[in-house]
């Protein structure tokens, strides 16, 4: 009940393209829903995030979409770069109780975006 | 503002042996995770502190422990490493916790020969 299970394993999209990662999960408990962009060498870093009361956000380029009766969320990258290239990584929280701490991560999407 | 800072960054050890490796979380963070991460087991979650105490632990065996600082500052430490030990240790800074933005360090690079 505690797993993200995250899609695709790996995509490849052109320049300018859309890129799109999705990710369900079971606990109706998680409350908080970041998405992680990490490159070789480095350390994931925080892209976007967000709560379960509103279906959509959007920074620039990249927009979660949140599903709460499905129990699904999407990261869609627009206009997709070259600089894209990185692995994401969906995660999950349940803010308190014996969560303390604790993302739930997804197994990660290998973005290759060709120029 | 300066972000989360691991050291050392590269680690070689010998099976048997014990490693501590630090953290400095962002100023002003109370929180500080840890988390391993390899290729096959993706990133997962070791424990938690928050104002010195351990808040929050993932399901490692007793050889991954940890401590925090007064200061925030956080250690881990790993004793009578095995090969399958070897993996890239994050630790994230966050201001309360989980369902607050966390933010992640470069990681140690751990690789147990």
């Amino acid at each position: 009940q505690q797993q993200v299970k995250q899609s695709p394993q790996s995509l490849i999209v052109q320049k300018g393209g859309i890129s799109i990662i999705n990710c369900a999960y079971e606990n109706t408990a998680f409350d908080y829903f970041p998405w992680y962009q990490q490159f070789p060498g480095k350390g994931p870093a925080l892209l976007i995030a967000i709560r379960p009361d509103v279906s959509e956000k959007k920074e620039g380029r990249f927009t979660i979409s949140f599903n709460k009766s499905a129990k699904q969320f999407s990261l869609h990258i627009m206009d997709s770069q070259p600089g894209d290239s990185a692995t994401y990584f969906c995660a999950a929280s349940v803010n308190g109780g014996t969560s303390y701490g604790k993302l739930t991560f997804g197994q990660g999407t290998i973005l290759t975006v060709h120029p | 503002k300066a972000g989360v800072t691991q050291t050392p960054r590269y680690l070689i050890k010998t099976r048997g042996q014990q490693v501590t490796l630090s953290c400095s979380p962002i100023s002003g963070h109370r929180s500080v995770s840890w988390y391993q991460q390899t290729p096959g087991q993706g990133l997962q979650f070791l424990f938690e502190y928050f104002s010195e105490t351990q808040r929050n632990k993932g399901n490692f065996p007793g050889r991954f422990s940890g401590r925090q600082f007064s200061n925030s500052r956080s250690e881990m430490n790993v004793s009578t490493l095995e090969l399958g030990d070897s993996a890239l240790y994050l630790c994230a800074s966050s201001l309360q916790g989980a369902g607050t933005e966390a933010f992640f360090g470069q990681g140690t690079r751990l690789t147990v020969v």
